[in-house]
């Protein structure tokens, strides 16, 4: 079983949709997660972070980790046609430090069309 | 734009040959981590350094090596080139001491084994 299960797609949504993206994780060390978004030919670029359990909003984007579940999800709403990009969640099992390691799911990709 | 700057862009060379990768780390930024990505794997850790130092190997091949320099610049070397080896290779750095500092990835170098 991998450390970190996300669900490819792609997912195609009309502008304006709500987006719910999703992954579940099997190592119960992970307390810090993440969500990357990777534009195409570009490399990953932070977009949230929360740590333990529970919501954390910024602007349209809301991150829930439910550790009890092992599953954590980013909701996206108002969804944007530049919001197109592959969405990658990571986890680590520490916060910083010289042996800071994140693990990261495989992606989804994401089209909100115009 | 991450401050992380990755050479070459792009890499065509044939199997059993050798490549070197370079990155140049965001300004402070003392870590450097090196990740592959490719369609089935997704990103993959390969390896971290931090100040100069080996900190943490994640799946590395041996015939992969990886040094940073005094003037915290990376270099990633690739050896006896396989076909299955053609990815997407990117850099990140981070300050690592703050908790929760993001890792900041470079364009990447793309890899393509003939």
């Amino acid at each position: 079983q991998k450390e970190v299960e996300q669900d490819p797609g792609p997912l195609s949504v009309p502008e304006g949709a709500i987006v719910s993206l999703n992954c579940t994780y099997s190592n119960s060390a992970f307390q810090y997660f993440m969500w990357y978004r990777q534009y195409s030919r570009k490399g990953p670029e932070l977009l949230m972070y929360t740590y333990s359990s529970g919501n954390k909003e910024d602007g349209r984007f809301t991150a829930q980790v439910d550790k009890s579940s092992k599953y954590i999800s980013l909701f996206i709403r108002d969804s944007q046609p530049s919001d197109s990009a592959t969405y990658l969640c990571a986890m680590s099992a520490n916060s910083g430090g010289s042996n800071y390691k994140l693990t990261f799911g495989k992606g989804t990709l994401l089209t909100v069309n115009p | 734009d991450s401050g992380v700057t990755q050479t070459p862009k792009h890499l065509i060379t044939a199997t059993g040959q050798r490549v070197t990768l370079r990155c140049s780390p965001r300004s402070g930024d003392l870590s450097v981590y090196w990740y592959q990505q490719s369609l089935d794997q997704g990103l993959q850790f390969l390896i971290q350094y931090y100040n100069g130092e080996e900190r943490a190997k994640g799946n590395i091949l041996e015939r992969f090596s990886a040094q940073q320099f005094p003037d915290l610049h990376s270099e990633l070397n690739l050896s006896s080139l396989e076909l299955g080896d053609s990815a997407l290779y990117f850099c990140a750095s981070s300050v690592a001491t703050a908790v929760g500092s993001p890792l900041h990835f470079g364009n990447g170098t793309r890899l393509t084994v003939t």
